[in-house]
């Protein structure tokens, strides 16, 4: 089975800051996707990168980039230049690549907040 | 970009009464629709994934004839609380997969705050 694991649950930084969020995943899998989520306090779900395994090079989003280590099972999110708006929860997520049942696996989430 | 709908976004209801959650794919035909639960600062849990015209499948843990899943067509699925009590109070998402299936990601909707009193 597959496990998504986020071991930082809170974060603050100030803004314009870089902060990197971590995330480890564990998969006998080849062929599956990454991703990362936000959820505002509305609640909203927003995709905000998405990387597939069999891709080397690292997705980039404009401020967001993220750091995919497949070997290590290690897919980090790297916000630059922060915003106030960026304050929100974080999901880590894993989907494998097989039908269309294949369902998303969500960490526990680290909810980070930008202080002006 | 795909839009998700649901349907409604809060709703209060009184112990005992059965409440219906709607989702709706906008503008794209959604084959595969899956529902999540949600508790205060907790991650989403998947509760079920549901195919058009077929029977949802069920995560374990989840009670089937509590949470009744339909999705009668390509781009709405309904999850009923059937007679919904103070623990059934919870944030209710769906998200949905079109037509070209796992090289298309999820897209989700608004989800529903579901207060029993």
């Amino acid at each position: 089975a597959q496990t998504v694991t986020q071991s930082q649950p809170e974060m603050s930084v100030q803004e314009a800051e870089t902060v990197t969020l971590s995330c480890t995943y564990d998969t006998s899998e080849s062929n599956y996707y990454l991703f990362w989520y936000k959820q505002p306090p509305s609640r909203q779900m927003i995709l905000v990168i998405r990387q597939e395994a069999y891709k080397q090079q690292n997705a980039t989003e404009n401020r967001f980039s993220v750091n995919f280590q497949k070997a290590a099972k290690s897919f980090s999110l790297k916000i630059s230049d922060s915003q106030l708006g960026d304050t929100a929860m974080y999901f880590c997520a894993f989907m494998k690549l097989e039908n269309r049942d294949d369902k998303i696996i969500f960490g526990k989430g680290t909810r980070l907040h930008i202080l002006p | 970009g795909a839009v998700v709908s649901q349907h409604p976004s809060w709703v209060i209801c009184k112990s005992g009464t059965s409440v219906k959650i709607e989702c709706r794919s906008l503008d794209f035909q959604a084959t595969t629709m899956f529902w999540y639960r949600q508790f205060p600062k907790q991650s989403l849990m998947l509760m079920a994934t549901s195919n058009e015209g077929s029977k949802a499948t069920y995560e374990q843990g989840v009670e089937k004839d509590k949470f009744l899943i339909n999705h009668a067509s390509l781009t709405l699925s309904t999850l009923t609380v059937t007679s919904a009590h103070p623990e059934d109070s919870s944030f209710y998402i769906c998200s949905a997969r079109g037509e070209q299936g796992v090289n298309q990601p999820q897209h989700f909707g608004d989800g529903t705050r579901l207060s029993i009193l």
